[in-house]
């Protein structure tokens, strides 16, 4: 079975720019979370989704969307790109039994310049 | 926001020793905790989660000690695969899955 896959693994920005990252999650979970980690810092929470309806959001500017299609994958939108948004972009997703089995995927490393 | 906080380490141990790291958090609500290993430049995996009565997965055993804030992953007989980061991570109380990172404590576990 295939785990979460994400696109794209690596991306180089300008500031200013747009970005959308993609997330697939695993077969059968409906809830997908959305994280991001800074060098030398623990993940942040940034969006969760289940069911296509937004369940939770983290201490992040409105720059930062995200929405969840009917078959579970998810997008998460960056405008406006700052240096500091510069960061492995991760995407988790699980089943509605809990977070112990929350499975994250390997990340998409944005770049600003 | 509350933290978790974690000594960033890194800590070097030899093959075989045994090390522990601590974890506190400071919000008295949270109820569920875990351990995650995150390798350089990969994903966080679940390790374990940390339950107060002790959780122990053969080598590797977590503590939950709620009248103090903290948790505990000791690790007995270390492997040069152990060298890892080791995330202490709290469930935001009534968020659903929202998860509260420490930055990690990094091991270097040496021949």
């Amino acid at each position: 079975d295939a785990g979460v896959t994400q696109s794209p693994t690596h991306l180089i920005k300008t500031r200013g720019q747009h970005v959308t990252l993609r997330c697939s999650p695993i077969s059968g979970h409906k809830s997908v979370s959305w994280y991001q980690q800074v060098l030398g810092q623990g993940p942040q929470f940034i969006f969760q989704y289940y069911e296509k309806e937004e369940r939770g959001r983290g201490n992040f500017p409105d720059r930062f969307s995200a929405r969840q299609f009917p078959n579970y994958s998810s997008e998460l939108n960056v405008n406006a790109l700052l240096l500091g948004d510069s960061a492995l972009y991760l995407c988790a997703s699980t089943s509605r039994t809990g977070a112990n089995v929350l499975t994250f995927g390997a990340g998409s490393r944005l770049t600003v310049l | 926001r509350k933290e978790v906080e974690q000594d960033p380490g890194p800590f070097n141990v030899p093959e075989g020793a045994t090390v522990a790291f601590n974890c506190t958090y400071s919000n008295s609500a949270s109820q569920s905790f875990f351990w995650y290993r995150q390798d350089c430049r990969k994903e966080p995996k679940l390790l374990m989660s940390v339950y107060s009565s002790g959780n122990e997965d053969g080598r590797f055993t977590a503590q939950l000690n709620r009248a103090s804030q903290y948790i505990s992953l000791l690790i007995r007989d270390s492997k040069l695969s152990d060298s890892a980061t080791y995330l202490c991570v709290e469930l935001v109380p009534g968020s659903g899955y929202a998860l509260n990172f420490g930055k990690g404590t990094s091991l270097l576990v040496t021949p």
